[in-house]
C-alpha cells in the first residue's frame, strides 16, 4: 500500500532558528514529491517539486533534499521567520497513477515563537 | 487574477440537511478534484473530475455528489447520508498534462453539523 509519514507531528522553534522536516515515502513506482504550505485555515500551496533525478533543490529560505534510494525528502528552513508557522505537507505522485495518483502526507505542523 | 474560488467560507448545516460547496476556477485545468481535511489526517480524496461531464469516486465518495457541467465548476454536495460531515473541505484542480501538474488549492470551506 502507497504511504507517506511524515515526522515530526508538529515542531516548535524560535524565530531565527533553522529546522528540518522529514518525509518516508513506500510509494511505488515513483514520480514526483512535492512540499505544500497550509496557512492556518486556507489552502496548501506547493513550495518544490522533486523527481526522481533531483537531489536538492532551494526555494529562498526553503532547501527540499531527496533521497530515491532510501524514498526519503527533507525539508530545511532556514532562518525562520514568523510566517513559517504552517502545516506542511508532503505529497507523493506513483508513475502511471493518473489523476488519482496522489498520497499524502499528514503533515508537520509547525509553530514559529517570536 | 486566476485562481479557485470556493464559498461558502463557513457553513453550519443542520442534520438531516444537504449541502452545496461551490467551486469555480478560471485557470483553464482541465481536473478538479475535491478533499476532505480532518485534524490529524492527511487530505482523502472525495471525487474528482478530468473532463466535462465526467468524474469518478475517490477513497471516501459514500454520502457525498458531484456534477461537472461547466469545464469551470465543480461544486460538491454533503448529503444527508455523510454520517460525519464536519470538516475542511479544500477543492484543488490541475493541468493533467502528463500528470506531474501541481494542484492548485481553493481557500477551503468548513462545514459544521449543528
Amino acid at each position: 500500500k502507497n504511504q507517506v509519514e511524515q515526522s515530526p507531528q508538529s515542531l516548535i522553534i524560535l524565530e531565527g532558528k533553522n529546522c528540518t522536516l522529514q518525509c518516508n515515502y513506500t510509494v511505488s513506482p515513483f514520480s514526483n514529491l512535492r512540499w505544500y504550505k497550509q496557512d492556518t485555515g486556507r489552502g496548501p500551496v506547493s513550495l518544490t517539486i522533486m523527481t526522481f533525478s533531483e537531489n536538492t533543490k532551494s526555494n529562498g529560505r526553503y532547501t527540499a533534499t531527496l533521497d530515491a534510494d532510501t524514498k526519503q525528502s527533507s525539508l530545511h528552513i532556514t532562518a525562520s521567520q514568523l510566517s513559517d508557522s504552517a502545516s506542511y505537507i508532503c505529497v507523493v505522485l506513483y508513475s502511471g497513477g493518473g489523476a488519482d495518483g496522489l498520497t499524502f502526507g499528514k503533515g508537520t505542523h509547525l509553530i514559529i515563537q517570536p | 487574477d486566476g485562481g479557485i474560488t470556493q464559498s461558502p467560507k463557513y457553513l453550519f448545516r443542520k442534520e438531516g440537511q444537504n449541502v452545496t460547496l461551490s467551486c469555480e476556477q478560471n485557470l483553464n485545468h482541465d481536473a478538479m478534484y475535491w478533499y476532505r481535511q480532518d485534524p490529524g489526517q492527511g487530505l482523502r480524496l472525495i471525487y474528482y473530475s478530468q473532463i466535462v461531464n465526467d468524474f469518478q469516486k475517490g477513497d471516501i465518495a459514500e454520502g457525498y455528489s458531484v456534477s461537472r457541467e461547466k469545464k469551470e465548476s465543480f461544486p460538491l454536495t454533503v448529503t444527508s447520508a455523510q454520517k460525519n460531515p464536519t470538516a475542511f473541505y479544500l477543492c484543488a484542480s490541475r493541468h493533467e498534462t502528463g500528470y506531474t501538474g501541481e494542484l492548485f488549492f481553493g481557500e477551503g470551506s468548513r462545514l459544521t453539523v449543528l
